[in-house]
């Protein structure tokens, strides 16, 4: 079955770098895009990004522009979200999510989700 | 960027009965709309696509319908499991945007 597990909790101070990863298994990695969707607590989601695990490329929202950046690691199945710069408004849970297929629109769906990683940024 | 609208925020209903949920979208999305569910401490779970295709695995209580800016998820007969906060969102542009959420909860 396809599963997505991220890495544990973690606690920042301002201005540093923060490194999620979403380790996938169940199905072949480099054929879904995975994406990034962030929620404050008690807050809505926000999308953040998705990646091509097969070519790397990647793409982000706006307003990640220049702080996000998100990898792969195809030898173990697993991709990584990086966000620096980091200020307390980006405390939040992220989520890493698989795509439904392949097809124009299925890659814009989210159909696995990850167990979310609370990023906690405090001085 | 398009900004999604949903209403009412907080919508408190008896099991059994049936649950209108409605999501506005700031321009067109076409039918690139979709609905998801999010218990507490959960991920969310894709219920709709295609704003009235319903996901693997979700029962036909679920449905959706609407195209261009006004669209509506309808849960036919509310279970016990059903109450949840609800999602819309459109994938017509990127950047892909959710609504604030519908609170669906036990009256």
């Amino acid at each position: 079955q396809v599963q997505l597990v991220q890495s544990g909790a973690e606690v920042k101070k301002p201005g540093a770098s923060v490194k999620v990863s979403c380790k996938a298994s169940g199905y072949t990695f480099t054929t879904y895009d995975i994406n990034w969707v962030r929620q404050a607590t008690g807050q809505g989601l926000e999308w953040m990004g998705w990646m091509d695990p097969n070519s790397g490329n990647s793409g982000y929202a706006q307003k990640f522009q220049g702080r996000v950046t998100m990898t792969r690691d195809t030898s173990i199945s697993t991709a990584y979200m990086e966000l620096s710069s980091l200020r307390s408004e980006d405390t939040a849970v992220y989520y890493c999510a698989r795509v439904m297929g392949v097809g124009a629109s299925q890659r814009r769906l989210l159909d696995y989700w990850g167990q979310g990683t609370l990023v906690t940024v405090s001085s | 960027e398009i900004v999604m609208t949903q209403s009412p925020a907080t919508l408190s209903m008896s099991p059994g009965e049936r649950a209108t949920l409605s999501c506005r979208a700031s321009q067109s999305v076409s039918s690139n709309l979709a609905w998801y569910q999010q218990k507490p401490g959960q991920a969310p779970r894709l219920l709709i696509y295609g704003a009235s295709t319903r996901a693997t695995g979700i029962p036909a209580r679920f449905s959706g319908s609407g195209s261009g800016t006004e669209f509506t998820l309808t849960i036919s007969s509310l279970q016990s499991e059903d109450f949840a906060v609800y999602y819309c969102q459109q994938y017509n542009n990127w950047p892909y945007t959710f609504g604030q959420g519908t609170k669906l909860e036990i009256k």
